[in-house]
């Protein structure tokens, strides 16, 4: 059975431009969930997608964005990058009304 | 969301038990205890959980104490490949998971 997925593995940009990272989740998965993970920072939660729905949001401000689309798959967009943006972007999936998450292997975006 | 407690760093020599503590004394009745790791720059892998009773699976053992407030991860055989940071995480609804600072194990031959 395949595992979470991300795209792209690694993503540069500039400081003032848009990133977009993408998930899918595990088959059979519904709820998506985006961590962000700065340099010698802990895992912080950002936001929680099910059924297309976002149903809770970490303390970040709106310009970290997202969306899940019907087959599950979810987009997070930050915009307006900043360089403390630079971080390792992990998604997670997990089964309706299970606590237990799977992780992908991340998204490290670098903003210069 | 209860606060846990872990040792920040932790050594064992390949082969051996590795036993890895948590404390989570305001953990809630309906809060599951559970354990991940992450190994440089990957991401988070689940191992186990639990909620009152022991459990094992064909990674680790978690044993939890009868009042709750504390838990113990066994690796029973600790290989250079079980090198990570180990994170407790009381969770009880499917919403966020809120990790520490977790526990640096270092396995050595």
């Amino acid at each position: 059975e395949a595992g979470v997925t991300q795209s792209p593995t690694h993503l540069i940009k500039t400081r003032g431009q848009q990133a977009t990272l993408r998930c899918s989740p595990i088959s059979g998965h519904t709820s998506v969930y985006w961590y962000q993970q700065a340099l010698g920072l802990g895992l912080q939660f950002l936001l929680w997608y099910d059924e297309g729905e976002e149903r809770n949001r970490g303390n970040f401000p709106p310009r970290f964005s997202g969306r899940q689309f019907p087959n599950y798959s979810s987009e997070l967009n930050v915009n307006a990058l900043e360089l403390e943006d630079s971080a390792l972007y992990l998604c997670a999936s997990s089964i309706p009304g299970k606590e237990t998450q799977y992780f992908g292997p991340g998204t490290r975006l670098l903003v210069l | 969301d209860a606060k846990t407690t872990q040792p920040t760093s932790m050594d064992c020599a390949e082969g051996r038990a590795a036993n890895l503590p948590c404390n989570h004394s305001t953990i809630s009745g309906n809060e599951y205890v559970y354990w991940y790791r992450q190994i440089h720059s990957q991401g988070p892998q689940y191992i186990i959980h639990g909620l009152k009773n022991n459990e094992t699976n064909e990674m680790a053992s978690l044993i939890i104490t009868e009042d709750r407030k504390s838990s113990t991860l066994i690796l029973p055989h600790a290989t250079l490949r079980d090198t990570a940071v180990y994170y407790c995480i009381p969770t009880g609804t499917a919403s966020k998971l809120t990790f520490g600072t977790g526990t640096r194990l270092q396995v050595t031959l």
